[in-house]
């Protein structure tokens, strides 16, 4: 079975502090996203990547970073949390060609 | 217009059926999902159907594809409590572009 994993279910951070989020995959997919949802809003794609090193924005890049230095690796940085990213996060990976997106169990990140 | 549009609420009786509509924006889609979420956990995929089916049926669901109007429906028989969660459609395009609706909250009252 395909597996995402989330360094982090539950996270509460303070203004301003700097904040990672990891997610692993173990099925060699290509590519991987990076999504926050809200109430009412769905998910919206923050950023993805589609190789190695690779990155491209999504629908809401403010304020966020990320990086992908391994294939089974994306990480998700907030250089200086505000409480406006207060939300959960989901990381998903997706192969190329058919098939569907798999998701992480989500990171609730609380910034106070 | 831009967006995947699904109603955000429904409520039904257990044993019920339930139908959850859908409409999506880009007529070149080549699947169409529905994500099951339940409280506190990540999206699971509950089934998906290619752009060239109208419909797909498996076990107690069932999936209406209408490509002239971009729409899709889920419909689940005999709705479970344990059905209650959010629903998400969802439609893949441009080979690895995905683009979620808001999630309807199915409600299961016994």
């Amino acid at each position: 079975d395909v597996k995402v994993t989330q360094s982090s279910r539950y996270l509460v951070k303070r203004t301003g502090e700097k904040v990672f989020l990891e997610c692993v995959q173990d099925m060699d997919h290509e590519n991987m996203f990076w999504y926050r949802q809200d109430p009412g809003l769905g998910l919206r794609l923050i950023y993805f990547s589609y190789d190695v090193k690779m990155k491209e924005k999504g629908d809401i890049p403010e304020g966020y970073s990320v990086s992908r230095e391994k294939k089974e690796r994306f990480s998700l940085i907030l250089e200086s949390a505000s409480t406006n990213q207060t939300s959960m996060y989901l990381c998903a990976s997706l192969p190329v060609g058919a098939g569907e997106l798999f998701f992480g169990e989500g990171s609730r990140l609380t910034v106070l | 217009g831009e967006d995947v549009e699904q109603s955000l609420f429904l409520s039904v009786r257990e044993g019920d059926s339930s139908v959850i509509n859908c409409t999506y924006t880009d007529s070149s889609s080549t699947y169409l999902y529905w994500y099951k979420q339940e409280p506190g956990a990540g999206l699971q995929l509950l089934t998906y159907i290619f752009s060239n089916m109208d419909m797909k049926q498996d076990q107690r669901l069932t999936v209406l594809l209408n490509k002239k109007d971009k729409h899709l429906s889920l419909r689940i028989a005999d709705t479970q409590t344990g059905d209650s969660a959010i629903y998400f459609c969802a439609e893949r395009y441009n080979n690895n572009d995905m683009r979620f609706g808001a999630g309807t909250r199915l409600t299961v009252k016994p």
